[in-house]
């Protein structure tokens, strides 16, 4: 079957750095990305990895690499607004979107 | 518009009876998707378009569900005889170009909370 796992949760401090990571078991690969969720709100993309290495973005960087079925979400200098939940999600070889459950990640002063 | 529109933002209604969920994505979009959300999990796909055409309906958990967009714009999701189980979030999303159906940015719009009593 396909799968992908994420923590569930994760605290972090503000100021510092958080990696979120998400390991997937899918039939092919097409690509993958990150979406953050607000409590209540839609989901707003964040980034696109489909090559592997690590793509920065401001404070947000994310990680991809496909041998190992393997991405993370790096978060700098964290700010209270970026309690949110980060969802991973695969594009596999069908163009089907596999997505993860989301990690919810706390920020505390 | 400048963002996915969804109506209504609340719809509760009583076992049994059928229920008519619209989406209006952005302009010029070719790829309207509806997924469902539970709390805490991430979406889970009902159906897809590109313009007018209906693509991948695989995700519809019944023949209860259906999806039209027949003018390749708005979208409406309906679910006839609604049963308790159906209570969630019912998400629109909307890409551009649609030639690699999910591999592009999706953008989302608030959804619908679906409450069946």
């Amino acid at each position: 079957g396909q799968n992908i796992d994420q923590p569930t949760e994760m605290t972090a401090t503000e100021g510092a750095i958080v990696q979120i990571n998400c390991t997937y078991q899918t039939s092919g690969f097409n690509g993958l990305f990150w979406y953050q969720q607000h409590a209540g709100e839609a989901p707003t993309f964040l980034s696109y990895n489909v090559l592997d290495g690590l793509e920065e973005k401001g404070r947000f960087s994310s990680f991809l690499s496909r041998s190992k079925g393997y991405s993370y979400l790096l978060l700098k200098e964290l700010q209270m607004k970026d309690s949110a939940s980060y969802l991973c999600a695969v594009v596999d070889s069908n163009y089907q979107l596999i997505w993860g459950a989301g990690t919810k990640l706390i920020i505390k002063p | 518009g400048a963002g996915v529109s969804q109506s209504p933002r609340y719809k509760v209604t009583k076992r049994g009876q059928d229920v008519a969920l619209r989406c209006d994505p952005i302009s010029g979009h070719v790829s309207l998707y509806w997924y469902r959300q539970a709390l805490g999990q991430g979406p889970e796909f009902l159906t897809y378009f590109n313009y007018e055409a209906q693509q991948d309906k695989s995700g519809l958990p019944n023949d209860r569900f259906s999806a039209e967009r027949p003018e390749g714009s708005i979208s409406t999701l309906t679910i006839q005889r609604t049963e308790q189980r159906d209570s969630a979030m019912y998400r629109c999303a909307s890409s551009l170009r649609g030639s690699d159906p999910f591999a592009e940015k999706l953008f989302f719009g608030s959804g619908t909370q679906l409450s069946v009593l």
